[in-house]
This record gives C-alpha cells, sequence and structure tokens, in this order.
C-alpha cells in the first residue's frame, strides 16, 4: 500500500523557518517524483514544488521561489521541503503527492498524503 | 498561461447523476488532465487522468460510477448513483514542463 505520511508543521512566527518532512513508503520512491501542494483555509489547492525522482529536476511555484527549497533522500524513501522567510500567507496545510513517473517532476498526481499544518503567526 | 477553471459549487440529489466541468485555457485545449477528490478533513484523492479524447485511466480502487469525457477545451468529471460521500471538492489539475496547475475546485453538494 502506498503511504506518504508528512511531518514538520506547526506554529511559527513571520520570518521564521520550518522543515517538512515527508516519508513515503509501498513502493520504489526512487522511481517518482515528489510534489508540494498545499491549501490554505478557505482556498483551493496550489502547487508548491516539484522535484524529479534523481533531484535533477526541481520547480517552484512563484509565490515561494527563493524562500523554499525541495530535497530528496531516496536512500530513506524521504522528500524535503525547507521554508524559510515564511508570510502569514503560507499558512496552510501542507501536503506531499506523487507523481505518476519520476523523469517528469510535473506530471499525474496518483498519490496524496494527508498533510500537515503550518501556521504562520506572530 | 496555462489555466484551469472550474464552477464554485454544483449539487445533485442522492442516486442521481452529476457532472462537472474543468475548462483548459484556449492555447492548452489538448491538454491532458487528472481529477482529485477531497472530502472534508481528509487529505485529496486521485481519482483518475482523462485525456482530450475522452479516454481514461481511474486510480486504485476508484469505482466506474466515477467516468470522465472531453470536448474541445473541456473536461468532465461524471459521478453517477451519487451517494453521501460523494459530497466532497472536485479539483483538476495539468501541468506543463516546469509547473502544476490546479483548478479551483467546485464543491459539490448531495441533497
Amino acid at each position: 500500500e502506498v503511504q506518504l505520511v508528512e511531518s514538520g508543521g506547526g506554529l511559527v512566527k513571520p520570518g521564521g523557518s520550518l522543515r517538512l518532512s515527508c516519508a513515503a513508503s509501498g513502493f520504489t520512491f526512487s522511481g517518482h517524483s515528489i510534489n508540494w501542494v498545499r491549501k490554505a483555509p478557505g482556498k483551493g489547492l496550489e502547487w508548491v514544488s516539484s522535484i524529479s525522482s534523481g533531484s535533477s529536476y526541481i520547480y517552484y511555484a512563484d509565490s515561494v521561489k527563493g524562500r523554499f527549497t525541495s530535497s530528496r533522500d531516496n536512500a530513506k524513501s524521504s522528500a524535503y521541503l525547507q521554508m524559510n522567510s515564511l508570510r502569514a500567507e503560507d499558512t496552510a496545510v501542507y501536503y506531499c503527492a506523487r507523481v505518476s513517473q519520476g523523469s517528469t517532476s510535473c506530471y499525474v498526481v496518483d498519490y496524496w498524503g494527508q498533510g500537515t499544518l503550518v501556521t504562520v503567526s506572530s | 498561461q496555462l489555466v484551469l477553471t472550474q464552477s464554485p459549487s454544483a449539487s445533485a440529489s442522492l442516486g442521481a447523476s452529476v457532472k462537472l466541468t474543468c475548462t483548459l485555457s484556449s492555447d492548452h485545449s489538448i491538454y491532458a488532465i487528472a481529477w482529485h477528490q477531497q472530502q472534508p478533513e481528509k487529505g485529496p484523492r486521485y481519482l483518475m487522468k482523462l485525456n482530450s479524447d475522452g479516454s481514461h485511466t481511474r486510480g486504485d480502487g476508484i469505482p466506474d460510477r466515477f467516468s470522465g469525457s472531453s470536448s474541445g477545451a473541456e473536461r468532465y468529471l461524471t459521478i453517477s448513483s451519487l451517494q453521501s460521500e460523494d459530497e466532497a471538492d472536485y479539483y483538476c489539475q495539468t501541468w506543463g514542463t516546469d509547473i502544476q496547475v490546479f483548478g479551483g475546485g467546485t464543491k459539490l453538494t448531495v441533497l
């Protein structure tokens, strides 16, 4: 069974940093790209970042470019999202999502995690 | 610019059918999309990939009550024999070389 489990969310002050983790199991992690997608309160899904299977291709939404960094450790079947210079508008549930293939960072998302809540507030 | 447009809300009666629409920006009318369902307080769930010719591939465990079709730049999700648990937000998703795009979502109410 494919599982994606996010962790690392919490309350942080504006300007602060947080590192999210995504632990994967039930599939060959190194064969799939991973996306981060967020859902702010009262809003829809918003793509945040994509990282290909070998970390060669990493892309970011304009809203987080320069502040967020995606990475992964295939040996640990884990992906990470380092979030710096956090703003109130970054408050959201952050989801880790598997892409159905590994060579393309951006493609069909076929499995989702349950999400971790990030709250940016003073 | 790659954009997906969805109606904010839809409603249908228990046991009936409903057809949700996702419209691609005009320059991207041949793009494939994916449909996702998000029930209240849960993570999203992948429903299917839908191609421009209407062919579709459902995700693991998705019942055939969920089907897709296409016409021009429009992509449809039809849910038949509506059940109470189908009350959820439905999102379409597409992709470019270096971007993922989600529609704004449609909130489906089952009456």
